[in-house]
């Protein structure tokens, strides 16, 4: 079955510290990994996108890492912001028909002062 | 910058009722998407759509459900008669033609059905 699971469930830090999340999954096969933020209430927005032969892609203070072999990937956040407190869900996308993807369940971060 | 725009931003309805989720996806997008995420839990997928036409589904989307383009802009989420476990966030999503490109998404409609 197809599923993605991330950890840890919830993170709390504080401003100015770095963190990272992490994801593992089980799609096969395997076209690509998203990350996205969601804010409480919003929509998912996109951080990175990475395919099969990338393993690692960086947005602003984001850097994502893939690892295809062991079916892990990680989004390190630098230098955290209040802004960065959201839910930060792994996404992994299915070759199978119609590019479907598969939701983590989500890292819920608080950044506090 | 371009976006998904979703309307009502949240929608009380009674059991038994129709109702319809509006979303207006990005102008030069071709594929288009519903999601659903219950409180406190995980995103899921619905219905992706291309070309006119359901290009797949998942097994929530089921015959109490329908999606349509009526025009060149809109895209609507129709569930026909609601059910107190349909209570959710509805999402939708538009992306471009490109092999791997972005899910752009809403911010959602929340569906309270009492």
């Amino acid at each position: 079955k197809n599923q993605v699971e991330q950890s840890p469930q919830s993170l709390i830090i504080l401003e100015g510290k770095n963190c990272t999340l992490q994801c593992n999954y089980t799609v096969s096969p395997f076209s690509n990994l998203r990350w996205y933020k969601q804010d409480t209430g919003r929509g998912p927005v996109s951080l990175t996108i990475m395919t099969f032969s990338e393993n690692t892609k960086s947005n602003g203070r984001y850097t994502a890492t893939l690892d295809a072999d062991t079916k892990q990937s990680s989004l390190h956040i630098t230098a955290s912001q209040l802004s960065d407190s959201a839910s930060y869900i792994c996404v992994v996308s299915a070759m199978e028909g119609g590019n479907k993807l598969v939701f983590g369940a989500g890292t819920i971060l608080r950044v506090k002062s | 910058e371009p976006e998904v725009t979703q309307t009502p931003s949240h929608q009380v309805t009674q059991m038994g009722q129709e109702v319809i989720l509006r979303c207006v996806p990005i102008s030069n997008h071709l594929y288009f998407y519903w999601y659903r995420q219950i409180l406190g839990q995980k995103v899921e997928f619905l219905v992706s759509f291309y070309n006119n036409e359901i290009s797949e589904k998942s097994e929530i989307f089921d015959d109490q459900f329908s999606v349509e383009r009526p025009d060149g802009s809109n895209f609507t989420l129709k569930i026909r008669s609601t059910k107190l476990e349909d209570s959710a966030m509805y999402f939708c999503a538009s992306r471009g033609d490109r092999r791997v490109s972005p899910l752009h998404f809403g911010n959602g409609t929340r569906l309270t059905v009492t």
